[in-house]
């Protein structure tokens, strides 16, 4: 059974501090690696993606994606309230099929 | 780019009735569509992949004659929940991929949504 596994807090973090969120996985295999945020009654959104290992920075979001340790994290920097919602960890191992995780919810505090 | 809508937004139906939800890829070909369905406060369940021009593949537990799905072009698939029951009220969202000339394009949009509520 491929997992994607994520905390599913809440985790809370201030207005204007760093909000970091991680996502570990069980497939080797993986490829692609998504970060999707959904705020409560609408649907995901992607964010961001990665493919290698490393950091891949957009904006206020960084990617990070060590496929040795098999985790992939998020981290929001200055992050404000509206960035309170789920992020969603999802990973393709290949063809069209992408293993969602639970997601974490985040709320920042004004 | 890469914009999905879904229609309706919300519907209201009475148990025993059909009811038909689109979802379009509006500004690209959408070579597989997926459908979901989110009860409150709970994680997206994936119901069933579709490929254009051929039949879905339902996730195991997902009653294919229930929820017929037909990805019949490369922009509109169709969820039809048929003999609704006020246990398949729920958030059905779909999402596609495409082709968009990357080496890899798995990423998944999604459309806003379809809140079902039986009565």
């Amino acid at each position: 059974q491929k997992e994607v596994e994520q905390n599913s807090g809440p985790l809370s973090v201030p207005e204007g501090a760093i909000a970091s969120l991680n996502c570990t996985y069980s497939d080797r295999g993986s490829q692609s690696f998504f970060w999707y945020r959904q705020y409560s009654g609408k649907s995901p959104e992607l964010i961001m993606f990665i493919y290698s290992n490393g950091d891949k920075e957009d904006g206020r979001f960084t990617a990070q994606l060590n496929k040795a340790s098999q985790y992939v994290s998020l981290l929001i920097r200055d992050s404000q309230p509206s960035d309170s919602a789920t992020y969603l960890c999802a990973v393709n191992s290949g063809g069209f099929k992408t293993i969602f995780g639970a997601g974490t919810r985040l709320f920042v505090k004004a | 780019g890469a914009v999905v809508s879904q229609h309706p937004s919300w519907v209201i139906c009475k148990s025993g009735t059909s009811v038909k939800i689109e979802c379009r890829s509006l500004d690209f070909q959408a070579t597989t569509m997926f459908w979901y369905r989110q009860f409150p406060k709970q994680s997206l369940m994936l119901m069933a992949t579709s490929n254009e021009g051929s039949k879905a593949t339902y996730e195991q537990g997902v009653e294919k004659d229930k929820f017929l799905i037909n990805h019949a072009s490369l922009t509109l698939s169709t969820l039809t929940v048929t003999s609704a029951h006020p246990e398949d009220s729920s958030f059905y969202i779909c999402s596609a991929t495409g082709t968009s000339g990357r080496a890899f394009s798995y990423e998944q949009y999604f459309g806003p949504g379809t809140r079902l509520t039986v009565t």
